[in-house]
């Protein structure tokens, strides 16, 4: 069975540049994250979704940060316009129960660059 | 705020060393999870731990849940080069919504 599939792997932009990453979950999975990893530290949560419903986007900067997952199965991340800052990596995930005693299944993330 | 303090941040040994990494927290947690993140990869789930005091074993790899459920341990025997990773505990939010929050990691280098 296939894993949690990202893409694209690496992304090098300049500043004020727009960036999207996309993410298919494991088959079945309801529930999806979009997490960032800033260098040597854990994931943080952006959003997730409960199929195509966005049920936790408290962390999600809004201002420049969106999301969507359409028909409850692939998702997107875009961020416009990418700042210095946002240089990271950008962890999918899916699971298919609670978080308390389930898994969490990530994909290999996706590492941008902003210069 | 709850908050997953992990200790200590950096770990270099030599293979056959053995080694525990802590997971601390102010807060009563429901369950604990422990990720293991090698480089340019996903964090992969270790083990759960939800019973206070329960203590898990895999291979080498024993964690250990506080009585209290506030803290967690993960000690590794004799570790081998492959054990090289960053260690991740992970806990659910209190507050619903039905995430994990995640600790900062411990980074174990195990040198042959």
């Amino acid at each position: 069975e296939a894993g949690v599939v990202q893409s694209p792997r690496y992304k090098i932009i300049e500043k004020k540049q727009p960036v999207a990453f996309w993410c298919n979950p494991i088959s079945g999975h309801n529930t999806l994250y979009w997490y960032l990893q800033n260098l040597g530290q854990g994931p943080e949560l952006l959003i997730r979704y409960e199929n195509e419903e966005a049920v936790d986007d408290s962390q999600l900067p809004k201002d420049r940060f969106s999301a969507e997952r359409l028909k409850g199965v692939d998702s997107t991340l875009k961020i416009q316009p990418a700042e210095l800052g946002d240089s990271a990596v950008y962890l999918c995930a899916s699971s298919l129960g609670v978080v308390d005693t389930g898994e969490l299944f990530f994909g290999e993330g996706s590492r941008l660059t902003v210069l | 705020t709850q908050l997953l303090e992990q200790s200590p941040q950096f770990l270099s040994i030599q293979e056959g060393e053995n080694l525990t990494v802590y997971c601390n927290s102010s807060s009563v947690f429901s369950s604990l999870q422990w990720y293991r993140q090698e480089p340019g990869e996903g964090p992969v789930l270790l083990v759960t731990v939800v019973t206070g005091g329960e203590v898990k074993k895999l291979k080498r790899l024993t964690f250990q849940f506080g009585d209290a459920r506030k803290d967690s341990s993960l000690h590794i025997t004799a570790a081998q080069p492959g054990d090289t990773g960053l260690y991740l505990c992970a806990g659910p939010f209190s507050g619903g919504y039905n995430k994990l929050i995640f600790g900062a990691g411990t980074r174990l280098a195990v040198h042959p």
